[in-house]
């Protein structure tokens, strides 16, 4: 079965610092990627998806992703954060929206 | 365009107690989607309907019952809540967009069962 794993359940960082988030998944197929972004009391939005092609994935908001299979890893990174940034940030996995499966979240905190 | 709409916002309920959220969305998807977001959980499926007229359980689906009442609007039902269900519940539509089946998502229901 496919699931999701983010390692770090909060990081804190300089505004203006770069900022890596990770993500590893276990999926039986090629797996469709996603990374959702959510501000308090919002639902989720869509940042960028991955699912085939080019493994570095642009996304919204100045974020970017690297899809590297031999390391089942899906990684967010951003080269300047910004105090906006600050949310809390999910990947998923999944083919269908019927088998989307979610990490449990890294809280992202930007320090002034 | 509205995208994934919610209400209520916020509930509180007592034990026993029964109550309906209500979804909707305009950007004319098929599949339409109920999670609930569990501190230190991630979001988990709890039903979804891949077109009007059918509906299908997903990770946890007891204690709730769906209704797609039309392919617009998706509604979750707790018939006897439990303080369990306490949670924040999430609505989503989804679309194939340039090769994927993506999701939107609505504002959430924050729901206190006590």
């Amino acid at each position: 079965a496919q699931s999701v794993t983010q390692p770090d359940i909060h990081i804190t960082v300089s505004e203006g610092a770069s900022l890596e988030l990770r993500c590893n998944y276990s999926y039986g197929a090629t797996p469709y990627l996603f990374w959702y972004v959510q501000s308090p009391g919002q639902g989720l939005q869509l940042l960028l998806k991955y699912f085939s092609g080019d493994t570095l994935v642009q996304g919204i908001k100045g974020f970017e992703a690297e899809f590297k299979r031999s390391q089942s890893s899906f990684n967010l990174r951003k080269p300047s954060v910004h105090w906006s940034d600050a949310a809390e940030y999910f990947c998923a996995v999944g083919a269908d929206g019927n088998d989307m499966r979610f990490g449990a979240g890294t809280r992202l905190t930007v320090k002034p | 365009n509205a995208g994934v709409t919610q209400t209520p916002k916020f509930q509180v309920l007592k034990t026993g107690q029964s109550m309906t959220l209500q979804c909707a969305q305009d950007m004319n998807h098929n599949s339409m989607y109920w999670y609930r977001q569990d501190p230190g959980m991630g979001l988990r499926l709890i039903y979804y309907s891949a077109s009007e007229g059918t509906t299908d359980k997903g990770e946890v689906p007891n204690g709730y019952n769906v209704s797609r009442l039309n392919k617009r609007e998706f509604s979750l039902r707790l018939e006897s809540a439990a303080p369990s269900q306490t949670s924040v519940y999430f609505c989503a539509s989804s679309g194939w967009e340039r090769g994927t089946d993506t999701q939107y998502f609505g504002p959430g229901t924050r729901l206190t069962v006590l």
